[in-house]
């Protein structure tokens, strides 16, 4: 049971240059999340998704763009990086929020350096 | 969604019982408190859950007055592989989204 997966583990940019993040998980989750942590910021919410076609903003949308074609997998892409990008990515996946207690699920992250 | 705030980073020694205490004094009625670890390279993982009075599971516990405007998880004779990041989330268990504090960096030492 892989879970949540990443693609890929590690990437070198340089600015301006394009590329798209593949998060897969095979839990036939609802919601799916992109996230980014910095040194000594904690995780900050990208965008999410709560459906298989559906995206919205989280805290930190700006310069990124997401799309869930496949209820198995969310992509966030980056257009035209920047150096400000430079960060771990973090996918995430959960059921529908209810009463009962459902815990995101979380990949091993992407370590994206932008030159 | 409620603000947490909760001490940077501890240090403690192996084998000692360890208490993270998170404060949320504007805690909603609907709000959960949940608290996730994080080690190095790792994506978070959920470690417990709760709502009032105490919680406990094969890892740690969870402490919550009847005020509800604190929570303390408290870890039972850590190890060295305990080191990592604990964040205290708050938030309506309804909620689209959670979002994540600092956290806390626990250090373990021999």
């Amino acid at each position: 049971n892989a879970g949540v997966t990443q693609t890929p583990k590690f990437r070198v940019l340089k600015t301006g240059q394009s590329m798209t993040l593949l998060c897969a998980q095979d839990m036939n989750h609802e919601y799916m999340y992109w996230y980014r942590q910095d040194p000594g910021m904690g995780l900050r919410l990208i965008h999410y998704s709560v459906g298989e076609g559906t995206t919205a903003k989280g805290e930190v949308p700006d310069g990124y763009n997401v799309s869930r074609l496949k209820k198995q997998n969310f992509l966030l892409g980056l257009e035209s990086a920047a150096p400000s990008q430079t960060s771990v990515y973090f996918c995430a996946s959960g059921r529908i929020p209810d009463l009962s207690n459902q815990p995101q699920h979380f990949g091993d992250g992407t370590r994206l350096s932008i030159l | 969604l409620a603000k947490t705030t909760q001490p940077i980073s501890m240090d403690s020694y192996e084998g000692q019982e360890v208490n993270i205490t998170c404060s949320h004094n504007n805690i909603a009625t609907n709000d959960y408190i949940t608290w996730y670890q994080q080690f190095p390279s790792q994506g978070p993982r959920f470690i417990i859950q709760g709502y009032k009075t105490k919680v406990t599971n094969e890892v740690a516990s969870l402490f919550i007055p009847a005020d509800r405007k604190s929570s303390t998880l408290s870890l039972p004779r850590v190890s060295l592989s305990d080191t990592a990041v604990y964040y205290c989330l708050v938030g309506d268990r309804r909620d689209d989204k959670i979002i994540f504090g600092k956290g806390t960096r626990l250090h373990i030492l021999p």
